[in-house]
């Protein structure tokens, strides 16, 4: 199946900082790359997704950039706040299903 | 948030011990999935269906088994328990996966397994 690369697995920023979250893929022919979000003791939840035929696309304080050529898209946050703490999975579809990356733990401290 | 439940919530279990876990949508969704959440593993698929019937392996289908006699139910079973399955288990559903359309996956609110 796909091969899905996320880094780092653990970040830390400060209040009002960027954060920057990579994710790699294997296959060439992925064409849908969405975000998800997981709070503590929660369910995951789509926060923004990306189309191969856009290279990014902005949702207020989150972005999402996509490499086709490299095979890499990324989500950033800026201005971040301590409700932005989650754990945060990149995805990439495989046929009909989502293929995760193992996730980053995203810490904003006051 | 969609319609779908996941039973039961939690459940501890013996190894070697039949367990079904129930995925249950009110969405008439056509797409659900099997997921298992470990850390330092992020999310694997263990199985997921694209309607009655119709069921596919995912990167972590040994020792998992589905069925989906009807549109609204999806059920995972472990024919035999063992320590290495305690997880949190996640059903997910979805309308359009993976035919260009309105894409989103929305989670259920996830089973916690133990086997001992």
């Amino acid at each position: 199946g796909e091969n899905v690369e996320q880094h780092p697995s653990t970040l830390s920023v400060q209040e009002g900082d960027s954060a920057v979250i990579k994710c790699t893929y294997s296959d060439s022919a992925s064409n849908y790359f969405p975000w998800y979000k997981q709070e503590l003791g929660k369910r995951p939840q789509l926060i923004i997704d990306i189309r191969s035929n856009v290279g990014e696309k902005k949702d207020q304080r989150i972005a999402v950039t996509l490499n086709k050529t490299a095979k890499h898209f990324s989500l950033h946050i800026t201005e971040t706040q301590p409700e932005d703490s989650a754990v945060y999975f990149c995805a990439v579809l495989s046929g009909y299903a989502l293929n995760f990356g193992k996730g980053t733990s995203l810490l904003v401290t006051p | 948030d969609a319609g779908i439940t996941q039973s039961p919530r939690h459940k501890v279990t013996e190894t070697g011990t039949p367990v079904t876990l129930r995925c249950h949508q009110t969405e008439n969704h056509r797409y659900m999935y099997w997921y298992r959440q470990d850390p330092g593993h992020g999310l694997r698929l263990i199985h997921y269906s694209y309607g009655v019937k119709d069921t596919d392996k995912g990167e972590v289908s040994d020792g998992y088994s589905v069925s989906r006699s009807k549109t609204e139910d999806f059920l995972l079973t472990l024919e035999s328990a063992t320590s290495s399955q305690t997880s949190v288990y996640f059903c997910a559903i979805s309308e359009s996966l993976g035919s260009g359309g309105y894409e989103k996956l929305f989670f259920g609110s996830g089973t916690q397994l133990s086997v001992l």
